[in-house]
Formats: structure tokens, sequence, C-alpha cells
């Protein structure tokens, strides 16, 4: 059974950098059927997806992030990465990892396996 | 981007009655060449993230009662349970995955009448 588990600091600094990291178990990290993804909801409100990666390194982006964001993959640690720099109060949120399924030739399809996600705090 | 809008916002359906939650997308979301719509639907239970439900509009994922049901095409779409348990309180979203950025629905909270 695939698992995915979100790791990192639970309270960031504003204008600092938030770093997290998500360790895919019960699977590779290298199938070529899957993308891996990070989608946050800030407390009380919807989904926002913020990128996506193969295990090859193409990744995706959402334009309202993508001046601040890197998404990064670590296939011989099964895990992959998130850095979203100069954080607000307005970052604080749940941040799940996924598995966005994929096959070749399209764009990544729907998310398939979640993380228990992480609640990320920016505060001073 | 596509925006996606539910409706209602919230419903509350008595035990074993029909609740329907409409998704409405700002741009068809069916790709003509195979003729499937790149929508899926989720649900989310209070402090649990979300599980996969619906995908390609109509298909059920494979655990999901069969109670639960989604129809639709192109910028219009629905998710349907047929018989309300106590255990599909949750917030419901859809997604689509037609065009980058992936967005969401901003959910319908369902609940016990």
């Amino acid at each position: 059974q695939l698992q995915l588990q979100e790791s990192g600091p639970g309270l960031v600094k504003p204008s600092e950098t938030l770093s997290l990291t998500c360790t895919v178990s019960g699977g590779s990290i290298t199938s070529s059927s899957c993308y891996w993804g990070w989608i946050r909801q800030p407390p009380g409100k919807g989904l926002e997806w913020i990128a996506n990666i193969y295990y090859s390194g193409s990744a995706y982006y959402n334009p309202s992030l993508k001046s601040r964001v890197t998404i990064s993959v670590d296939t011989s640690n099964n895990h992959f990465s998130l850095r979203l720099s100069s954080v607000t109060a307005a970052d604080t949120a749940v941040y799940y990892c996924a598995r966005q399924f994929y096959e070749r030739g399209q764009l990544p399809y729907y998310f398939d396996y979640w993380g228990q996600g992480t609640l990320v705090t920016v505060s001073s | 981007d596509i925006v996606l809008t539910q409706s209602p916002d919230s419903l509350a359906v008595s035990l074993g009655e029909r609740a329907t939650i409409n998704c409405k997308s700002s741009q068809s979301v069916l790709y003509t060449s195979n003729n499937k719509n790149y929508l899926g639907w989720y649900q989310q239970k209070p402090g649990q993230p979300p599980r996969l439900l619906i995908y390609w509009a109509s298909a059920r994922e494979s655990g999901v009662p069969d109670r639960f049901s989604a129809s639709g095409s192109g910028t219009d779409f629905t998710l349907a349970i047929s018989s309300l348990q106590a255990e599909d309180v949750a917030v419901y979203y859809c997604q689509q995955y037609y065009s980058t950025p992936w967005t969401f629905g901003q959910g319908t909270k369902v609940e016990i009448k």
C-alpha cells in the first residue's frame, strides 16, 4: 500500500523559507505512471495546487506561486521536497503531498494518494 | 485558469435521503479527441486529507461505495449520494485536470439534517 508522509518544521518566521519533504513508502518514486505533487489548504479554506514533479525532474508550478516555489525529487531516498521562500501569514496552511496519476504524453491527472498533511504556521 | 464553482456551498440532508452537489467549470473540460471529461471528485472528512472518489467525471475509484455516483460533461457536473449515511458527512471538492494550473472547486459541506 502506497503511503506518503510529510515532514518539516511546523513554524516558520515571516520572510523565511518553508521547507517540507514527502517520503514515499510502499512504492517507487521512479514510477513512470505518476507525478508527485504538493497541495495546500489554509485553515477552514479550500485546496490550492502548488507544484508537482516527475522522477526525471520535469516539473509544473502554479503561476501564482512560481516565483517563490522550488520542487525537487530525490530518487535515491524515495522522497520529494518543497521550498517556499519569503513566506507570509498567508502561507499558513496544511500542506499535503500527493501522487498524481500520469500517462506519458499527457498532463498529469487526478490525485489518488495523499499524505496526512502537515500544518505550517507562519508567525514570528 | 479554469475556475470551478460548486453549488450549493453547504447542504443538510436527512439520513437515507439523496444529496446532490453541482460543479460548473468556466470552460469545457471535455477532451474531444478521447471523449473524456477531465474532472474528479474528492471527499474530505474533518482532520483528514482529501480522498479521491471519482475520476473521468463518472468513474468510481476502487473501494468507493456505489451510493456515490457522478455525471456530467463539458462544463456541468454532478456528484450524487443516493442514500446519505452518517459517515458521508464531509466537504466535497471537484477538481479539473484538463489544464494547468490544476484547480479545485471551493467545496460543498454536507451535513445531516
